[in-house]
């Protein structure tokens, strides 16, 4: 089984400054992995797919890159609509659609 | 435009099964995969399952085989069932849509508590 682990597991950036987010799986498995953002009282929103790919709508200054064991989450300039915990989660369907334990993220 | 939205008893008995409904609308049962996906109180994210629109069906083992998705295309919604429910199955339960292997698309959550 696939163990997804998010780093760090809280913090706190001032608007503007960039962030950068990451997400260790315990095992290879290729660029199979999504990023979510979960807003209080919010269902989970899909920010990336495929590592990489954003969905039609998401805001080009989230990006996401990464294969094989090590993806990250970059947000290139924070908004205070940013705040939120956000989610690696594994997207292959030989493997149980594991998600990561999430990472707050505080804007000042 | 897609929506979901989880119907079902907010409070369930232990040892009780807890069924809930996710009904669906811009969207046919019969042409996507489709998902269940919890959050206890203050914690993350848990897949319980998915069934596809080939008629099958995967499940958390973690869930011991207490899980099951189905559904019924004529009302267009899907359906989840646990079985023999115990505290650790409070939580705010989502019906979601899948793009590939990952959800696209959300509902708004269904709070269920297990208590006598």
């Amino acid at each position: 089984e696939v163990v997804l682990t998010q780093s760090p597991d809280t913090l706190s950036l001032s608007p503007g400054e960039r962030v950068t987010l990451s997400c260790r799986a315990s095992q290879f498995i290729s660029r199979y992995l999504a990023w979510y953002q979960q807003k209080p009282g919010q269902a989970p929103r899909l920010l990336i797919y495929d590592a990489s790919n954003r969905p039609t709508g998401i805001p080009a200054r989230f990006s996401g890159s990464g294969s094989g064991t090590d993806f990250t989450l970059t947000i290139s300039s924070l908004e205070p609509e940013d705040s939120a915990v956000y989610y690696c989660q594994l997207g292959s369907n030989w493997a149980p659609y594991a998600f990561g334990q999430g990472t707050k993220l505080e804007i000042k | 435009q897609v929506l979901l939205e989880e119907s079902g008893p907010g409070l369930v008995q232990p040892s009780g099964t807890l069924s809930l409904t996710c009904s669906v609308s811009g969207a046919s049962t019969t042409t996507y995969d489709w998902a269940w996906v919890r959050q206890p109180p203050g914690k993350g994210l848990e897949w319980l399952g998915s069934v596809y629109f080939s008629g099958e069906t995967k499940y958390n083992s973690s869930l011991g085989g207490r899980v099951a998705i189905s559904i019924d295309m004529s009302k267009n919604h899907f359906s989840l069932r646990l079985y023999s429910v115990t505290a650790a199955d409070t939580a705010l339960y989502y019906c979601a849509r899948h793009y590939k292997d990952y959800f696209m698309y959300w509902g708004q959550g269904t709070r269920v508590t297990v208590s006598p």
